[in-house]
């Protein structure tokens, strides 16, 4: 099936600091989602982009979803502690979902 | 999310035996999923059902089985013959369009004594 490849595996940042992650497939996707599972909890939706060179804002989140639909970041703003956590993009035909390998973001207050 | 509930939360599996892990949703969803996790890892499917009596398998679907005989339950037995089953097991539920999330339970974690 199709493989979404996320990068940085981990990331580090002062409290303040910007973050981004980064998810790529080799193959156009039909939309991509994106989840944060805080540690020792459960993920949980934060988004979903659907057309090609979306742009979507949730407070200091922004998600894009690239031209040619083969990729698709995450940004960050001003990082706080709560924003702790793995972030996984996510891309799956009707029913069946396959998750990147996530981005472990934590912040040093 | 607090419709769909797993249980246990915490479960230790001897040598040779089979465990079954509950998943219930009350999100009157379509389909179900079970992925596990493991530490420092992404999820990964083992099992997904679009509709009651139907099932079809995942990616790492060898040494689990599942059924679905209502809508609302999908339990995951974890057979002997899985040899390295510790890991945190996650149940979703979604609706039957494409562009509707998943939404999680808690989660349960199990353990080889």
């Amino acid at each position: 099936g199709q493989q979404v490849m996320q990068i940085p595996q981990y990331q580090h940042v002062q409290e303040g600091e910007d973050f981004t992650t980064y998810c790529n497939s080799s193959t156009t996707l039909s939309n991509i989602q994106w989840y944060k599972q805080r540690p020792g909890g459960h993920p949980v939706f934060l988004i979903q982009l659907v057309k090609s060179g979306e742009v979507k804002k949730q407070k200091r989140l922004t998600f894009q979803f690239g031209e040619a639909k083969k990729n698709s970041s995450l940004h960050i703003t001003a990082t706080q502690t709560t924003d702790v956590g793995t972030y996984f993009c996510v891309q799956g035909s009707n029913y069946k979902l396959t998750f990147g390998k996530g981005t472990l973001l934590t912040v040093n207050p | 999310d607090g419709g769909i509930t797993q249980s246990p939360k915490y479960l230790f599996r001897k040598e040779g035996q089979n465990v079954t892990l509950s998943c219930e949703q009350n999100l009157n969803h379509d389909a179900m999923y079970w992925y596990r996790q493991d530490p420092g890892q992404g999820l990964r499917l083992i099992y997904y059902s679009q509709i009651v009596n139907d099932f079809q398998k995942g990616d790492i679907a060898e040494g689990y089985s599942v059924s679905r005989e209502k809508k609302e339950s999908f339990p995951l037995t974890v057979t002997s013959a899985q040899k390295n089953p510790t890991a945190f097991y996650l149940c979703a539920s979604k609706l039957r369009d494409r562009n509707q999330p998943q939404h999680f339970g808690d989660g349960t974690r199990l353990s080889i004594l």
